[in-house]
């Protein structure tokens, strides 16, 4: 069974860069058939999607957040990372990695997702 | 960019009682890229349906979707205790969309 564990930031000052990371345990993180991503969940609000990367590499970004957001994938660790630099208060949230499936035309949804950690965007 | 949104914000339903879940999309989407998600306090969220109408591994029958074109709704049949929650539509292509969420109370 897939499980996805987020590590890295919790803490960060205005303008910093956070940086955190997902290790995947239990599958793989080559297969085509997945891909890996970041979503957030402000306090009391409903969740955004940051950014999503394919084995190949390719990565898509939220409109809203793409200047500043960086996932990459490492095959080799089975670990993809996100950074988000420029923070400010309103980045304050729980970040969750997850992974998306897809087969052919069909989205199989947000399948497995970590259990979230919480970054605080605070002086 | 694909604007998704839930109504009624909060639906205050009592145990046994049905729930009925709406999604709209700002324009068509492919029903094989709509998919539905349970959250509780606390949690991460859980995959409930894909593909519009498909329910995930372990769903309950209690749990149903529907919907085409711009307009999807979740249905729950008779609310159990655990149902309690928010539900969050998505919408999937180059870009993953989320909407606003439904919260269901306890009436």
């Amino acid at each position: 069974q897939v499980q996805l564990q987020e590590s890295g930031t919790r803490l960060v000052k205005p303008s910093e860069t956070v940086s955190l990371t997902c290790t995947v345990s239990g599958g793989s993180v080559s297969s085509s058939i997945y891909y890996w991503g970041w979503i957030r969940q402000p306090p009391g609000k409903g969740l955004e999607w940051i950014g999503s990367i394919y084995n190949s590499g390719t990565t898509y970004y939220n409109p809203s957040l793409k200047s500043r957001v960086t996932v990459s994938l490492d095959t080799s660790k089975s670990q993809f990372s996100l950074r988000l630099t420029s923070v400010t208060a309103a980045d304050t949230a729980v970040y969750f990695c997850a992974r998306h499936t897809v087969i052919g035309p069909v989205f199989y949804g947000t399948d497995v997702w970590g259990q979230g950690i919480t970054v605080t965007v605070s002086s | 960019e694909i604007v998704l949104t839930q109504s009624p914000g909060t639906l205050s339903l009592s145990p046994g009682e049905r729930a009925t879940l709406s999604c709209r999309a700002s324009q068509s989407v492919s029903s094989n890229h709509l998919a539905w998600y349970q959250q509780k306090r606390g949690q991460a969220p859980r995959l409930l349906i894909y593909g519009a109408s498909s329910r995930a591994t372990g769903i309950p029958d209690r749990f149903t979707s529907s919907g085409s074109g711009t307009d999807f709704t979740l249905s729950i049949s008779r609310l159990e205790p655990e149902d309690f929650a928010v539900y969050f539509c998505q919408h999937y292509d180059s870009s993953l969309t989320f909407g606003g969420g439904t919260k269901v109370e306890i009436k």
